[in-house]
């Protein structure tokens, strides 16, 4: 149980365009769900905290004009990278909280964004 | 700010070693503290998660510690195997449901 997916896996795009990530909670449903993104060797960083049918909570440092996150069911998070650049090039996250769980989030298996 | 710090950064051990990671947290006002493992290109697995109440969790060769006071945990691996070679991080959930990562500990174990 407690299955994340993401789609794509990976994506290369270019400069200028819109790339749009999902992220599924396959068997259980989620109020709120996160969009972490990882540079080599470094840590996640939490991008921002979306709740089911409500705006996201960005991160300090994260435009949200420029990453749109749409939370429109208990089982589906997207996150939109808008007029991509090279910059944007990273492996983006999602995970997801149950709705009665025990403060855990369950994460997807990631995307690789290359924006050439 | 919720601060993790992951020591050492890199490690290798040959084959059968037992394997001791380190991770501390600025902030001793957690709500769990969780270990995963990432293989390199892909998510994360989740190996263990130790309730702030709880002192350690165990797995068959792994065993996760938690001192809150302190602001430490630390994850043993009995009797490492090649496919233990990874990317261990340490999350620590606070605050309002953030998860604060510290960057991993890369771990080579050598046949």
């Amino acid at each position: 149980g407690a299955v994340v997916s993401q789609h794509p896996s990976r994506v290369i795009c270019k400069s200028g365009t819109s790339v749009k990530i999902e992220c599924r909670s396959l068997d259980f449903q989620a109020t709120t769900m996160f969009w972490y993104r990882q540079f080599p060797k470094q840590s996640l960083m939490l991008m921002a905290t979306s709740n089911e049918g409500s705006k996201a909570t960005y991160e300090q440092g994260v435009e949200k004009d420029k990453f749109l996150i749409n939370h429109a069911s208990l089982t589906l998070s997207t996150l939109t990278v808008t007029s991509a650049h090279p910059e944007d090039s990273s492996f983006y996250i999602c995970s997801a909280r149950e709705i009665a769980g025990v403060n855990e989030q369950f994460f997807g298996p990631g995307t690789r964004l290359t924006v050439l | 700010k919720q601060e993790v710090t992951q020591i050492p950064a890199a490690l290798s051990v040959p084959e059968g070693e037992n394997l001791v990671l380190n991770c501390s947290f600025t902030d001793s006002a957690i709500y769990n503290l969780q270990w995963f493992r990432q293989d390199p290109g892909k998510g994360l697995t989740s190996l263990l998660l130790i309730q702030s109440s709880q002192r350690e969790q165990t797995s068959g060769r792994l065993n996760a510690s938690l001192d809150k006071s302190s602001g430490r945990s630390t994850l043993y691996i009995a009797a490492s195997q090649p496919g233990d070679s990874a990317t261990y991080l340490c999350a620590v959930l606070y605050g309002n449901n953030r998860l604060a990562f510290g960057k991993g500990n890369q771990v080579v174990v050598i046949p």
